[in-house]
């Protein structure tokens, strides 16, 4: 257990819906990632946030969007889904901001199936 | 122009023996993170060890160490003593430099090496 979790695990859903996936950061981090990893892309970087604030952004689409909350739980929103939208999603977590060698542990990936 | 590069897509070793999974990195910033994560079958991605640019000596962790070669930008990493739980997708990564100066400081991944250990 990497203690970053992410629910849900699995999701199947159709085009056009919206989903939230969530990611509890392991106990002390202050920094949340996401990355999406799809066959053909690889795994690409979304999002980063830091003590409730956004600091980084990826290639994340506009229909995408994400929040670090007080307690540092954060939760991405997926909206107007599309077939190739269809990835293992990650949510990892850091110690800092930009220090250090900035180790990022992962959760176990929420799949992500779109109809 | 891909930052990472892991040229092998598959490599195949036998249960006991040494492999070596191969990453070139592309950079013009001095300061900058090398990071090797293994995903095994169920998905999650597993750390396994860091090299920092500065760091004089190579990195090891276990049976895992980091051949870094700083001149030639690469840094394989060498698992010793194979076992079969070793089977997964492996892949470099690397952190640019200090935000003050430019850098993003968050990893980007190569696209991986998928090494099977046979028995």
């Amino acid at each position: 257990d990497s203690g970053v979790t992410q629910t849900p695990k699995h999701l199947i859903t159709a085009t056009g819906q919206r989903v939230t996936l969530r990611c509890s950061p392991r106990s002390g981090d202050l920094s949340v990632y996401w990355y999406q990893q799809s066959l053909d892309q690889g795994l690409q970087f979304l999002i980063q946030y830091y003590n409730g604030e956004e600091r980084a952004k990826g290639n994340i689409l506009e229909r995408f969007s994400a929040q670090q909350f007080p307690d540092l739980h954060s939760e991405l929103n997926l909206s107007s889904l599309e077939l190739g939208d269809s990835a293992l999603y990650f949510c990892a977590s850091s110690e800092g901001l930009n220090s250090g060698a900035n180790v990022l542990t992962f959760g176990a990936g929420s799949r992500l199936t779109v109809l | 122009a891909q930052k990472i590069t892991q040229t092998q897509p598959g490599m195949f070793v036998q249960e006991k023996e040494a492999v070596t999974l191969d990453c070139t990195y592309d950079t013009s910033d001095p300061s900058y993170g090398l990071f090797w994560y293994k995903q095994p079958s169920s998905g999650e991605m597993i750390f396994l060890i860091y090299q920092g640019s500065y760091d004089q000596q190579n990195a090891t962790e276990g049976r895992y160490s980091l051949n870094f070669q700083k001149a030639r930008k690469s840094a394989n990493l060498v698992i010793s003593a194979s076992q079969l739980g070793d089977s997964a997708m492996y892949f470099c990564a690397m952190r640019e430099g200090q935000v003050r100066s430019g850098g993003s400081y968050i990893p980007t991944f190569g696209r991986g090496t998928s090494l099977i250990v046979h028995p």
